[in-house]
């Protein structure tokens, strides 16, 4: 099974700020990977796949990045409506795996 | 527009078997793979099973294998999740999704299991 690890569990950012949250998979998945966001109570949103494709009507200040076992999601400048948890998945290998999470929250 | 509407959970002992389902619209569901994933109280996201477009083949998380079964029925637009031999640490919201569908994957609300005695 492929382990995803994240990096930081918690980033303290304030509105307008950038962020850049870190995402290591275990072995190489070349670019099968993908980043959600989820609010309390909600189910996540798919936010970017193949590692650099934003979903469809996800806005431009979300970007990826990486291949192979190191991958970046990036904010531009946080709104107040991003502060939430976030995180990435492998859909390279069966079982498709997440990573623990980075909850990025108000500095 | 897509919706997934997910029914079945509730409270179940230790040992026992619940069924869930995942109602499918919106999109031509016969088409499409379908997930299973689940979020313990306060903790992350566990993906759980899949499913391909005809039920032909499906995959399981090494923690479910043997225990659940992922099934779907393309004429009523619908996957199951039967799980049995249920234990406490499974106690979780169970989300139905599908793959990439247009440039993103669309969530159902989420159905709570509760596994207690």
């Amino acid at each position: 099974e492929i382990v995803m690890t994240q990096s930081p569990a918690t980033l303290s950012v304030s509105p307008g700020e950038r962020a850049t949250l870190s995402c290591r998979a275990s072995q190489t998945i070349s670019s099968n990977s993908a980043w959600y966001q989820q609010k309390p109570g909600q189910a996540p949103r798919l936010l970017i796949y193949g590692a650099s494709t934003r979903a469809t009507g996800i806005p431009a200040r979300f970007s990826g990045s990486g291949s192979g076992t190191e991958f970046t999601l990036t904010i531009s400048s946080l709104q107040s409506e991003d502060f939430a948890v976030y995180y990435c998945q492998q859909y390279h290998n069966w079982p498709f795996t997440f990573g623990p999470g980075t909850k990025v929250d108000i500095k | 527009e897509v919706q997934l509407v997910e029914s079945g959970g509730g409270l179940v002992q230790p040992g026992g078997s619940l069924r869930l389902s995942c109602a499918a619209s919106g999109f031509t569901f016969s088409n499409y793979r379908m997930h299973w994933v689940r979020q313990a109280p306060g903790k992350g996201l566990v993906w759980v099973s899949h499913i391909n477009s005809d039920g032909s083949s499906t995959t399981y998380a090494d923690s479910v294998k043997g225990r659940f079964t992922i099934s779907r029925d393309n004429a009523k637009n619908t996957v199951y999740l039967q799980m049995s031999s249920l234990r406490a640490e499974e106690t979780a919201v169970y989300f139905c999704l599908t793959d990439l569908v247009g440039g993103r994957n669309y969530w159902g609300q989420g159905t709570l299991v509760t596994v207690s005695s």
